[in-house]
């Protein structure tokens, strides 16, 4: 298994440029995630996905949009980025839990580091 | 999810073990006890969890105490690869929905060659 790879790995954009990020998961899991790693600072939820067709917002949603059109995959989109949406972002996927006294365990991928000029 | 307070940093020596002390006094009793790492340039990686006894998979194990209100994480034999920063997180058990993964700081565990 893969588990969660996520491309591009670097990617350099001018102000108000757009670019999607793509996350792919070989696990068959329900859930799927979007953070953001800024220096200093813990992960941020900026969207996440319970399933296909399904998005919901995080805690740092503005500016970014999301689709989840295959459950394998789940997109992460900037339309117009700015200099503040430099940063890493981390895909995560997790199963689903449905029961009481049970925990789930979120599964990230490697990181795409973005700068925005 | 409840809090949970970790050295800062910790020095190991290569092929020694590693005890990551966890201090959790406010655990409910639903808490699971997580740990994740993250290596440098790279995702977090899921380590090891429990509820109350004692865990082991192929990566570490885990010490709960009795009480619950702490844990240690055991890296058997530190390798240079084990050099990240830990986390330990508290997850309530729960039915259903997604949910944000909360790191704190961490402890950041240097291995000595």
């Amino acid at each position: 298994n893969a588990g969660v790879t996520q491309t591009p790995k670097f990617r350099v954009l001018k102000t108000g440029q757009s670019m999607t990020l793509l996350c792919a998961q070989d696990m068959n899991h329900e859930y799927m995630y979007w953070y953001r790693q800024d220096p200093g600072m813990g992960l941020r939820l900026i969207h996440y996905s319970v399933g296909e067709g399904t998005t919901a917002k995080g805690e740092v949603p503005d500016g970014y949009n999301v689709s989840r059109l295959k459950k394998q995959n789940f997109l992460l989109g900037l339309e117009s980025a700015a200099p503040s949406q430099t940063s890493v972002y981390f895909c995560a996927s997790s199963y689903k839990v449905a029961g009481v006294f049970l925990t789930d365990t979120q599964y990230f991928g490697p990181g795409t580091r973005l700068t925005v000029l | 999810d409840a809090k949970t307070t970790q050295p800062n940093s910790m020095e190991s020596n290569e092929e020694e073990p590693v005890h990551l002390p966890c201090n959790h006094s406010t655990i409910s009793g639903t808490d699971y006890i997580h740990w994740y790492r993250q290596l440098p340039s790279q995702g977090p990686e899921y380590v090891i969890h429990g509820l109350t006894s004692n865990v082991n998979n192929r990566m570490a194990s885990l010490a709960i105490a009795e009480d619950r209100k702490s844990s240690t994480l055991i890296l058997h034999r530190a390798t240079l690869r084990d050099a990240a920063v830990y986390y330990c997180i508290l997850r309530e058990s729960f039915s259903g929905s997604a949910r944000q993964l909360t790191f704190g700081s961490g402890t950041q565990l240097t291995v000595l060659p």
